[in-house]
């Protein structure tokens, strides 16, 4: 398996405008995860998917972002309109279960985003 | 507020002695401990975990110990490599189906020649 795959590898794009970023997941498996690193913050969770269903966007930092999982291999993450802030590297995660003693989940290479 | 919490920023430590990585958590009701490492330009890697009925768990060069009582967990890397050199985050989560991994912000480790 070719593993999570993510893309653009790195986008730089000037305040206001809109960002899309993708995600392949692992065939296979149930769940998948937003996740934005940046120093400040450290990883942190935005939102996931369970079956292509949001679980908990509680992560999410505000209304300009979004998420969706139309099906089983592909979701976005879109920031429409982007700030200098939103700046950060952007992991997606796979997994096959998120239950009890099966919590390993699969990153892609991730997204670094730059918005000037 | 931050459930799980690296203090240490940063680590260096010399090739061939003992690395050791500390984490702290605040939530008594995580049951689930992983450790992922982290090499520049790619994703977080799962690298050992623990679950909460044990207090130590080996592998290979990699032992995490778990203390519950004082909600603290450590990885220790013996001897330590010149590929150890990545962040290492500490995580942490519950028992349900759907409770979501909580990660701390990471430690750099450096190894030195």
């Amino acid at each position: 398996d070719a593993g999570v795959i993510q893309s653009p590898r790195h986008e730089v794009t000037e305040m206001g405008q809109e960002v899309t970023l993708r995600c392949k997941p692992i065939s296979g498996h149930d769940y998948l995860f937003w996740y934005r690193q940046t120093m400040m913050r450290g990883l942190e969770l935005l939102i996931y998917f369970n079956n292509n269903v949001p679980i908990d966007d509680s992560g999410m930092p505000e209304d300009r972002f979004s998420a969706k999982m139309p099906n089983a291999s592909f979701s976005t993450l879109k920031i429409q309109p982007s700030e200098p802030r939103d700046s950060a590297v952007y992991f997606c995660a796979s997994s096959f279960l998120a239950g009890a003693g099966s919590y390993e989940q699969y990153f892609g290479p991730g997204t670094r985003l730059t918005v000037t | 507020d931050q459930q799980v919490k690296q203090n240490s920023p940063s680590l260096s430590v010399q090739e061939g002695r003992i690395s050791i990585l500390n984490c702290d958590y605040t939530n008594s009701m995580f049951d689930y401990f992983l450790w992922y490492k982290k090499y520049p330009a790619e994703g977080p890697t799962f690298l050992i975990s623990i679950s909460s009925i044990k207090d130590k768990n080996e592998d290979g060069r990699f032992t995490v110990f778990l203390n519950k009582s004082a909600k603290h967990l450590s990885l220790h890397i013996v001897p330590s490599q010149p590929g150890d050199s990545a962040v290492y985050f500490c995580a942490a989560s519950g028992e349900n189906r759907d409770d979501k991994i909580i990660f701390g912000k990471g430690t750099r480790l450096h190894i030195l020649p």
